[in-house]
Protein backbone atom coordinates (compact mmCIF):
# COMPACT_ATOMS: atom_id res chain seq x y z
CA UNK A 1 0.00 0.00 0.00
CA UNK A 2 1.09 3.86 -0.32
CA UNK A 3 3.20 4.61 2.14
CA UNK A 4 4.50 8.63 2.93
CA UNK A 5 7.10 9.25 6.04
CA UNK A 6 7.75 12.50 7.72
CA UNK A 7 9.84 12.18 10.49
CA UNK A 8 7.64 12.33 13.97
CA UNK A 9 10.02 13.09 15.85
CA UNK A 10 10.52 17.07 16.27
CA UNK A 11 13.27 19.14 15.11
CA UNK A 12 15.09 21.44 17.21
CA UNK A 13 17.24 24.22 15.30
CA UNK A 14 18.93 27.38 16.53
CA UNK A 15 17.54 30.87 15.12
CA UNK A 16 19.63 31.27 11.72
CA UNK A 17 20.26 28.07 10.75
CA UNK A 18 18.81 25.68 8.16
CA UNK A 19 15.99 23.51 8.80
CA UNK A 20 15.63 20.22 6.42
CA UNK A 21 12.88 18.25 6.91
CA UNK A 22 12.12 14.74 4.63
CA UNK A 23 9.54 13.10 3.24
CA UNK A 24 9.80 9.95 1.62
CA UNK A 25 7.31 7.64 0.24
CA UNK A 26 6.45 4.26 -1.04
CA UNK A 27 4.48 2.27 -3.62
CA UNK A 28 3.31 5.77 -4.68
CA UNK A 29 4.71 7.58 -8.61
CA UNK A 30 3.50 11.12 -7.11
CA UNK A 31 2.62 14.00 -10.30
CA UNK A 32 3.14 16.50 -7.73
CA UNK A 33 4.05 16.87 -4.21
CA UNK A 34 2.55 19.71 -1.83
CA UNK A 35 4.49 21.13 1.90
CA UNK A 36 1.97 23.01 4.40
CA UNK A 37 2.43 24.42 7.30
CA UNK A 38 0.27 23.64 10.03
CA UNK A 39 -0.13 25.51 13.14
CA UNK A 40 -1.51 23.86 16.71
CA UNK A 41 -5.14 24.14 16.50
CA UNK A 42 -5.46 25.50 12.95
CA UNK A 43 -6.10 24.59 9.10
CA UNK A 44 -3.13 23.74 6.71
CA UNK A 45 -1.59 26.65 4.74
CA UNK A 46 -0.17 25.80 1.39
CA UNK A 47 3.90 26.41 1.02
CA UNK A 48 4.71 25.20 -2.53
CA UNK A 49 4.01 22.52 -5.26
CA UNK A 50 6.49 20.62 -7.07
CA UNK A 51 5.65 18.51 -9.91
CA UNK A 52 7.55 15.78 -10.96
CA UNK A 53 9.60 16.46 -13.37
CA UNK A 54 10.62 19.55 -11.86
CA UNK A 55 14.35 19.07 -9.40
CA UNK A 56 13.70 22.11 -7.01
CA UNK A 57 11.61 25.14 -6.57
CA UNK A 58 11.99 27.62 -4.23
CA UNK A 59 9.96 30.85 -3.00
CA UNK A 60 11.74 33.43 -0.58
CA UNK A 61 13.70 31.39 2.59
CA UNK A 62 12.37 28.19 1.18
CA UNK A 63 13.67 25.56 -1.13
CA UNK A 64 11.89 21.70 -2.00
CA UNK A 65 13.96 19.03 -3.79
CA UNK A 66 12.05 16.29 -5.08
CA UNK A 67 14.47 13.14 -6.47
CA UNK A 68 11.55 10.84 -8.72
CA UNK A 69 14.08 8.35 -8.17
CA UNK A 70 15.07 8.64 -4.07
CA UNK A 71 11.28 9.04 -4.03
CA UNK A 72 11.96 11.44 -1.44
CA UNK A 73 11.20 15.47 -1.13
CA UNK A 74 13.72 17.47 0.65
CA UNK A 75 11.95 20.66 2.52
CA UNK A 76 14.57 23.33 3.46
CA UNK A 77 14.27 26.71 5.86
CA UNK A 78 17.33 28.75 5.42
CA UNK A 79 17.73 31.54 8.13
CA UNK A 80 15.30 29.84 10.21
CA UNK A 81 13.29 32.46 12.57
CA UNK A 82 11.01 31.21 15.98
CA UNK A 83 8.03 31.93 14.10
CA UNK A 84 9.12 29.22 11.79
CA UNK A 85 8.17 26.95 14.20
CA UNK A 86 5.10 25.02 13.16
CA UNK A 87 4.62 21.59 11.76
CA UNK A 88 4.85 20.75 8.33
CA UNK A 89 3.08 18.33 6.03
CA UNK A 90 3.59 16.99 3.07
CA UNK A 91 0.96 15.85 0.19
CA UNK A 92 0.99 14.05 -2.47
CA UNK A 93 -1.09 13.77 -5.83
CA UNK A 94 -1.05 11.44 -8.70
CA UNK A 95 -3.20 10.63 -11.88
CA UNK A 96 -6.13 10.80 -9.69
CA UNK A 97 -8.19 13.29 -7.42
CA UNK A 98 -6.96 12.53 -3.99
CA UNK A 99 -4.18 13.93 -2.03
CA UNK A 100 -2.75 11.69 0.31
CA UNK A 101 -0.79 13.83 3.32
CA UNK A 102 2.18 12.65 5.86
CA UNK A 103 2.09 12.45 8.76
CA UNK A 104 3.88 16.07 9.36
CA UNK A 105 7.17 16.97 11.42
CA UNK A 106 6.99 19.63 14.30
CA UNK A 107 9.92 22.04 14.09
CA UNK A 108 11.13 24.03 16.44
CA UNK A 109 13.45 27.04 16.19
CA UNK A 110 14.77 28.29 19.39
CA UNK A 111 16.20 32.07 19.50
CA UNK B 1 -11.91 38.12 1.82
CA UNK B 2 -11.05 34.38 0.44
CA UNK B 3 -12.11 31.85 3.17
CA UNK B 4 -13.57 28.39 3.88
CA UNK B 5 -15.51 28.81 6.89
CA UNK B 6 -16.96 25.75 8.39
CA UNK B 7 -19.66 25.37 11.51
CA UNK B 8 -19.93 24.49 13.81
CA UNK B 9 -16.32 24.61 15.56
CA UNK B 10 -16.86 22.70 18.11
CA UNK B 11 -19.36 19.86 18.65
CA UNK B 12 -20.12 17.57 21.42
CA UNK B 13 -22.78 14.96 20.94
CA UNK B 14 -23.65 11.54 21.57
CA UNK B 15 -23.73 7.81 19.69
CA UNK B 16 -26.13 7.68 16.98
CA UNK B 17 -27.60 11.24 17.47
CA UNK B 18 -27.51 12.44 13.72
CA UNK B 19 -25.07 15.62 12.34
CA UNK B 20 -24.34 18.13 9.90
CA UNK B 21 -21.11 19.74 9.85
CA UNK B 22 -21.04 22.41 7.17
CA UNK B 23 -18.50 23.83 4.65
CA UNK B 24 -18.70 26.94 2.63
CA UNK B 25 -16.09 28.51 0.27
CA UNK B 26 -15.91 31.82 -1.41
CA UNK B 27 -13.83 31.28 -4.21
CA UNK B 28 -15.56 30.10 -6.93
CA UNK B 29 -13.50 26.53 -6.50
CA UNK B 30 -14.72 23.58 -8.31
CA UNK B 31 -12.72 21.36 -6.25
CA UNK B 32 -13.83 20.21 -2.53
CA UNK B 33 -13.01 17.94 0.11
CA UNK B 34 -13.16 16.59 3.35
CA UNK B 35 -10.38 15.18 5.77
CA UNK B 36 -9.92 13.95 9.53
CA UNK B 37 -7.39 14.57 11.54
CA UNK B 38 -5.82 11.79 13.72
CA UNK B 39 -2.90 11.66 16.34
CA UNK B 40 -0.55 9.34 14.60
CA UNK B 41 -2.34 8.59 11.67
CA UNK B 42 -1.90 12.74 10.06
CA UNK B 43 -4.95 13.88 7.34
CA UNK B 44 -6.94 11.26 6.11
CA UNK B 45 -9.41 12.22 3.35
CA UNK B 46 -12.74 11.09 3.90
CA UNK B 47 -14.67 12.33 0.66
CA UNK B 48 -14.17 15.04 -2.22
CA UNK B 49 -15.67 16.12 -4.78
CA UNK B 50 -14.84 17.94 -8.33
CA UNK B 51 -17.79 19.84 -8.81
CA UNK B 52 -21.64 19.85 -8.34
CA UNK B 53 -23.48 16.92 -8.16
CA UNK B 54 -19.76 15.05 -8.55
CA UNK B 55 -18.95 13.17 -5.36
CA UNK B 56 -16.52 10.35 -4.53
CA UNK B 57 -15.04 8.48 -1.77
CA UNK B 58 -11.34 8.94 -0.34
CA UNK B 59 -9.24 7.02 1.86
CA UNK B 60 -11.78 6.92 4.97
CA UNK B 61 -15.59 7.14 3.79
CA UNK B 62 -17.01 4.90 6.27
CA UNK B 63 -19.73 6.16 8.26
CA UNK B 64 -19.81 9.97 6.07
CA UNK B 65 -21.94 11.29 3.66
CA UNK B 66 -21.51 14.09 1.46
CA UNK B 67 -23.91 16.05 -0.94
CA UNK B 68 -22.44 19.16 -3.31
CA UNK B 69 -26.02 20.61 -4.54
CA UNK B 70 -24.11 24.15 -4.54
CA UNK B 71 -20.55 25.34 -6.01
CA UNK B 72 -19.86 26.78 -2.46
CA UNK B 73 -21.35 24.51 -0.23
CA UNK B 74 -20.02 20.95 1.06
CA UNK B 75 -21.19 19.55 3.82
CA UNK B 76 -20.38 16.73 5.83
CA UNK B 77 -23.30 14.39 7.39
CA UNK B 78 -22.59 11.90 9.95
CA UNK B 79 -25.94 9.89 10.00
CA UNK B 80 -25.05 7.64 13.34
CA UNK B 81 -21.96 8.92 14.74
CA UNK B 82 -19.59 6.82 16.92
CA UNK B 83 -17.17 7.51 19.25
CA UNK B 84 -14.32 6.02 16.81
CA UNK B 85 -15.67 9.52 14.61
CA UNK B 86 -14.06 12.02 17.59
CA UNK B 87 -11.45 13.85 15.61
CA UNK B 88 -10.89 17.15 14.03
CA UNK B 89 -12.15 17.73 10.80
CA UNK B 90 -11.12 19.89 8.07
CA UNK B 91 -12.75 21.01 4.97
CA UNK B 92 -10.56 22.33 2.07
CA UNK B 93 -11.02 23.70 -1.56
CA UNK B 94 -9.08 23.97 -4.64
CA UNK B 95 -9.13 25.94 -7.52
CA UNK B 96 -8.14 23.34 -10.22
CA UNK B 97 -10.54 21.49 -12.29
CA UNK B 98 -7.84 18.64 -11.89
CA UNK B 99 -8.69 17.84 -8.31
CA UNK B 100 -5.92 18.20 -5.39
CA UNK B 101 -3.46 19.31 -8.36
CA UNK B 102 -3.92 23.00 -6.97
CA UNK B 103 -3.08 24.45 -3.93
CA UNK B 104 -5.52 23.56 -0.80
CA UNK B 105 -6.92 26.20 0.64
CA UNK B 106 -8.32 24.90 4.47
CA UNK B 107 -11.02 25.74 6.72
CA UNK B 108 -10.56 26.64 10.50
CA UNK B 109 -11.83 23.04 11.65
CA UNK B 110 -14.19 21.30 13.49
CA UNK B 111 -13.79 19.23 16.85
CA UNK B 112 -15.73 16.72 16.88
CA UNK B 113 -16.26 14.76 20.20
CA UNK B 114 -18.81 11.49 20.17
CA UNK B 115 -19.55 10.41 23.44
Amino acid sequence: SQKIEQNSEALNIQEGKTATLTCNYTNYSPAYLQWYRQDPGRGPVFLLLIRENEKEKRKERLKVTFDTTLKQSLFHITASQPADSATYLCALGGAGNMLTFGGGTRLMVKP
Amino acid sequence: EAQVTQNPRYLITVTGKKLTVTCSQNMNHEYMSWYRQDPGLGLRQIYYSMNVEVTDKGDVPEGYKVSRKEKRNFPLILESPSPNQTSLYFCASSLSSSGGFGEQYFGPGTRLTVT
